[in-house]
């Protein structure tokens, strides 16, 4: 039962360098989502996706980059790192066809941008 | 004003104690309510899940939701050690009304033995 899996697990980026958070789910999930978690502020949204070939912004999407070519890959790309973008990252994904279902996260990607 | 509001804490209580966890929340249109626990350098993971008003019992975790006063609590009983983690809440209204899941900042809480 692997659920949602992130990779890399840690990783320090320079100001200005690129990367891709991988995240992929093996439940069959159509929903996927990105947070980032801060201190003391709780999980913002970053961005969304309903299903394969659609992804929609969350609350703070600026800086962030989505796909989704398939049900089980939702990669978070980030573009010019900056300071800013020092979180921890988690990935989730609910399967949604009726009401609403809870998400299952993965264990986070903590990015410090340098 | 905030969609959610939680009391961050921290909340430090003796084993075997009653915990009581709560949020707030701005906007009834939310019927899906859930409770995440999340340890330490892991991911939330699902405790508790409902759906409109009303009590829902598993194990020693009991949530209960309350629409009118627009107020949702997680009952921990007999705490134990292992129950220390922070605790965070989170709602959303209807899948027709949106995809966004709102959560409450968590509630960090630990059970000394």
């Amino acid at each position: 039962n692997a659920g949602v899996t992130q990779t890399p697990k840690f990783r320090i980026l320079k100001i200005g360098q690129s990367m891709t958070l991988q995240c992929a789910q093996d439940m069959n999930h159509n929903y996927m989502y990105w947070y980032r978690q801060d201190p003391g502020m709780g999980l913002k949204l970053i961005y969304y996706s309903v299903g394969a070939g659609i992804t929609d912004k969350g609350e703070v999407p600026n800086g962030y980059n989505v796909s989704r070519s398939t049900t089980e890959d939702f990669p978070l790309r980030l573009e010019l790192a900056a300071p800013s973008q020092t979180s921890v990252y988690f990935c989730a994904s609910s399967y949604t066809l009726r009401g609403r279902q809870p998400q299952h996260f993965g264990d986070g990607t903590r990015l410090s941008i340098l | 004003q905030k969609e959610v509001e939680q009391d961050p804490g921290p909340l430090s209580v003796p084993e075997g104690a009653i915990v009581s966890l709560n949020c707030t929340y701005s906007n009834s249109a939310f019927q899906y309510f859930m409770w995440y626990r999340q340890y330490s350098r892991k991911g939330p993971e699902l405790l508790m899940y409902t759906y409109s008003s009303g009590n829902k019992e598993d194990g020693r975790f009991t949530a209960q939701v309350d629409k009118s006063s627009k107020y949702i609590s997680l009952f921990i009983r007999d705490s134990q050690p292992s129950d220390s983690a922070t605790y965070l809440c989170a709602m959303s209204p209807p899948r027709d009304t949106g995809n966004q899941f709102y959560f409450g900042t968590g509630t960090s809480l630990t059970v000394i033995p």
